[in-house]
């Protein structure tokens, strides 16, 4: 089975920290990606890679950044925190097309 | 631009069959998904159909896919508890790699 595993269920910040969300899949994808869930709003894109050191923006890129250094794993990076990026993060990954493979999410909230 | 769209509550007694219903924005999906999210946790690929299909059956589950008018339904048979999650549809997005989600069915299962 596919499995995609992020660092932490749960995490607590102050405004104004660098937050490093990582994930890590086991199935050698090509891609991965990162959402963000929220009541009302449903899933939302924030990054996708395609490939080693490959970026690219989603629909909600503004105060997030990513690596991809090596293939297995993809990092998100909220420079600097703020109170409305409180939510819950959704790393998945996927090969040619055939769906997306979801972590645990981690549920991030920024006091 | 168009979302997906899916009605966003649905409550049905235990043993009934429940139906869930999706409209998608893009006639040249080649693969259209249902994933399945459970209480704090990621969602779970449940099943997907590929567009020169009308009909995907999977145990309980059946997937019926009307390409004319852009609708996509999903049947689960014989309705238990352990079935109240909220339900995503899900097709390709313009860049080929993400998905794009509807906002999500929550399905409430009662005894």
């Amino acid at each position: 089975d596919v499995k995609v595993t992020q660092s932490s269920r749960y995490l607590v910040k102050r405004t104004g920290e660098k937050v490093f969300l990582e994930c890590v899949q086991d199935m050698d994808h090509e891609n991965m990606f990162w959402y963000r869930q929220d009541p009302g709003l449903g899933l939302r894109l924030i990054y996708f890679s395609y490939d080693v050191k490959m970026k690219e923006k989603g629909d909600i890129p503004e105060g997030y950044s990513v690596s991809r250094e090596k293939k297995e794993r993809f990092s998100l990076i909220l420079e600097s925190a703020s109170t409305n990026q409180t939510s819950m993060y959704l790393c998945a990954s996927s090969s040619q097309g055939l769906g997306a493979f979801f972590g645990q999410g981690t549920r991030l909230t920024v006091v | 631009g168009e979302d997906v769209e899916q009605s966003l509550f649905l409550s049905v007694r235990e043993g009934d069959s429940s139906v869930i219903n999706c409209t998608y924005t893009d006639s040249s999906s080649t693969y259209l998904y249902w994933y399945k999210q459970e209480p704090g946790a990621g969602l779970q690929l449940l099943t997907y159909i590929f567009s020169n299909m009308d009909m995907k059956q999977d145990q309980r589950l059946t997937v019926l896919l009307n390409k004319k008018d852009k609708h996509l339904s999903l049947r689960i048979a014989d309705t238990q508890t352990g079935d109240s999650a909220i339900y995503f549809c899900a097709e390709p997005s313009n860049s080929g790699y993400a998905l794009n989600f509807g906002k999500g069915t929550s399905l409430l299962v009662t005894p």
